[in-house]
């Protein structure tokens, strides 16, 4: 149980244009969801959380227009990366969590971005 | 604020050695979880262990094993005789049970390189 997908696993794009990464949680719904970015060699940097039918919450430095968050079903969230640029190249991964889970998130595969 | 730190950034080791990796974190509230997770090279981070802040029991599961000490606030994870499929990166997280969202706060990770 409590699995979580992620679609695309790998994408790439030409700079300037959007790429929506689509984070599925399969077998339970997620009252939140969680996006964060992992660069090269360093650890995953939470982007914003968000939970169902709300609006989501960015955490400081992250562009919320760049950087659009979806959360329309209890079992989906997207990320649009919009106008991309190569600096956004990056590993995205979301992770889902529902209520009375002591807090344990569940993460989805990853999608790695790659901006020419 | 939580935070929390892994101060070996890469531990490399030979097969059947033990390897202990530190975890030493800092939060205000005293309801908190810990975290382990493994992200091998496929990317894709594989839940290890979680435990509570009222629960200092000592862990093992198989070749894994946690010590966890509120005293030193910290959460330190051993691997006795180390395979090559041990190689990854491991991460220590944290969640403040009154964190917005209970979002998790990851440590900058070990990379573990196990040489045959």
């Amino acid at each position: 149980g409590a699995v979580v997908s992620q679609h695309p696993s790998r994408v790439i794009c030409k700079s300037g244009t959007s790429v929506k990464i689509e984070c599925r949680s399969l077998d339970f719904q997620a009252t939140t969801m969680f996006w964060y970015r992992q660069f090269p060699k360093q650890s995953l940097m939470l982007m914003a959380t968000s939970n169902e039918g709300s609006k989501a919450t960015y955490e400081q430095g992250v562009e919320k227009d760049k950087f659009l968050i979806n959360h329309a079903s209890l079992t989906l969230s997207t990320l649009t990366v919009t106008s991309a640029h190569p600096e956004d190249s990056s590993f995205y991964i979301c992770s889902a969590r529902t209520s009375g889970t002591y807090n344990e998130q569940f993460f989805g595969p990853g999608t790695r971005l790659t901006v020419l | 604020a939580q935070k929390v730190t892994q101060a070996q950034t890469e531990i490399s080791v030979v097969e059947k050695e033990d390897v202990t990796l530190d975890c030493v974190y800092e939060t205000r509230d005293t309801t908190y979880y810990l975290f382990w997770y493994k992200q091998p090279p496929s990317g894709e981070l594989v839940f290890l262990i979680r435990r509570n802040s009222f629960d200092e029991q000592n862990e093992i599961s198989g070749r894994y094993s946690w010590n966890f000490q509120k005293s030193t606030s910290s959460f330190n994870f051993t691997i006795t005789a180390s395979q090559v499929v041990d190689s990854a990166v491991y991460f220590c997280a944290l969640s403040e049970a009154r964190a917005a969202g209970n979002k998790l706060t990851f440590g900058g990770g070990t990379r573990v390189l196990v040489k045959p």
